[in-house]
């Protein structure tokens, strides 16, 4: 079955306890993406990948990294979280070209006390 | 920038009676536009697109068209069932950069039987 999954599913941690989401894809897609889903506010992009070792920042992506090293891959890395990181992720791939569909993963709901 | 602007929520309807969630956007170019839709407790799913002006994107009896003119997508369905009461999200893809899918905050809506 064609899916992106992500890992952990729910998680609560504390402020500066470095933490990492996975993301990984079946479908052999070159691009793949980092949001960040909050009330009010829809979702935000944090980080992109365009193919393997290629990255870039989206609109929020103060206290967050990401790498690409293989292309079914994209782990979203935290490396000091903060509560203003408390939210929902969702990671998500496409294929090439601007017009293909984006598939999300379930997402994470991440909490930071 | 571009940007999406959706009706805010919650949409509270009857089952059977006929939806409309307004989305209109802001972009410099010609965007793809999209209805993603997100399930209590899920991801995203893509629910319709189009790709050009005057494109009809349709699917599960939901339609939107790509008015150029108006420069909106406004989603319908004739007759909502209690498995529509969902999250739906309006968003555009920028066909030059296509680095991110710009999402409006979203529109609840809740159907009763």
């Amino acid at each position: 079955e064609a899916q992106v999954t992500q890992n952990p599913r729910y998680l609560i941690t504390v402020t500066g306890k470095k933490l990492t989401v996975t993301c990984s894809q079946n479908m052999n897609h070159e691009y793949m993406s980092w949001y960040r889903q909050d009330p009010g506010l829809g979702l935000r992009q944090i980080y992109y990948s365009m193919n393997v070792e290629v990255t870039d920042k989206g609109d929020v992506p103060e206290g967050y990294k990401v790498s690409r090293k293989e292309k079914r891959n994209f782990p979203l890395i935290l490396e000091s979280p903060s509560p203003n990181q408390t939210s929902l992720y969702f990671c998500a791939s496409r294929l090439a070209g601007t017009q293909q569909e984006q598939y999300f993963g379930p997402g994470t709901r991440l909490t930071v006390t | 920038g571009d940007s999406v602007t959706q009706m805010e929520g919650p949409v509270t309807l009857s089952e059977e009676a006929f939806l409309t969630i307004n989305c209109t956007y802001t972009a410099t170019g010609y965007p793809s536009l999209f209805w993603y839709v997100q399930y209590p407790g899920e991801g995203l799913q893509l629910l319709l697109k189009a790709t050009k002006a005057d494109d009809k994107g349709s699917n599960k009896g939901f339609e939107a068209t790509y008015r150029k003119e108006t420069t909106s997508f406004h989603l319908e369905k004739g007759s909502v069932q209690v498995s529509d009461s969902a999250v739906y999200f309006c968003a555009l893809s920028d066909n030059q950069a296509g680095t991110a899918l710009i999402f409006g905050k979203g529109t609840t809506l809740s159907v009763s039987s």
